[in-house]
């Protein structure tokens, strides 16, 4: 079965860090791929997505995230982080063209040290 | 320019009682989803519909029933309720072409049964 791994589950970073969370998908045909962004409270909102395309991403906020195919991976980065960037994050990918759905990883609680 | 309207946003039931989220999305979106989202899970697809009067199973369907009278409705039931369905619950949706793009979510019900 389809599945998207996060193996950071929580991280706790000071301001000005940079930040690397990871994602891993098993699946071996096309993909598109999305990072969504948990603040305290409200509800998931997109950082950034893959559809096609250059493999290097930026998305809102100073994220970026890279699709490596051959890893299989689409890791969200960000070079200096903020005390606002607390938040949980969420990569899903929807496997293949012809689905209607996402998977989703189980979330890395970031949390930035003023 | 409401997005998708999740009622209500909170709510406790009691172990046995029955109730209805109702999720409604104004951008004429044929793809409708309901997950439940539960610390160190992530997001599990409870059902899901591609356009009115259809419905299907997602990852986690025991114990919840769905309906799509009205493209711009997707309604969650529990029928009875149980303690393991305390949870966050989110609704979303997409247009067959934004798929590629990510999904809208609404702001969430939090539901506690005791």
């Amino acid at each position: 079965a389809q599945s998207v791994s996060q193996h950071n589950h929580h991280v706790i970073l000071s301001e000005a860090a940079s930040l690397e969370l990871g994602c891993n998908y098993s699946y071996g045909g096309t993909v598109n791929l999305f990072w969504y962004v948990q603040y305290p409270g409200q509800h998931l909102q997109l950082l950034l997505k893959y559809f096609s395309g250059d493999p290097l991403v930026k998305g809102i906020k100073g994220f970026e995230a890279e699709f490596i195919k051959s890893k299989f991976s689409f890791n969200l980065r960000k070079p200096s982080v903020q005390w606002s960037d607390t938040a949980e994050y969420f990569c899903a990918v929807r496997v293949g063209s012809g689905t209607y759905k996402y998977i989703f990883g189980t979330g890395t609680r970031l949390k930035v040290l003023a | 320019n409401a997005g998708v309207t999740q009622t209500p946003k909170f709510r406790v039931l009691k172990t046995g009682q029955s109730m209805t989220l109702l999720c409604a999305q104004d951008m004429n979106h044929e793809y409708m989803y309901w997950y439940r989202q539960d610390p160190g899970m992530g997001l599990r697809l409870i059902h899901y519909s591609v356009g009115e009067g259809t419905t299907a199973k997602g990852e986690v369907p025991d114990g919840y029933n769905v309906s799509r009278l009205k493209k711009q409705n997707f309604l969650l039931g529990l029928e009875s309720a149980a303690p393991s369905q305390t949870s966050v619950y989110f609704c979303a949706s997409s247009s067959p072409g934004g798929l590629n793009y990510g999904y809208t979510f609404g702001s969430g019900t939090r539901l506690t049964v005791v």
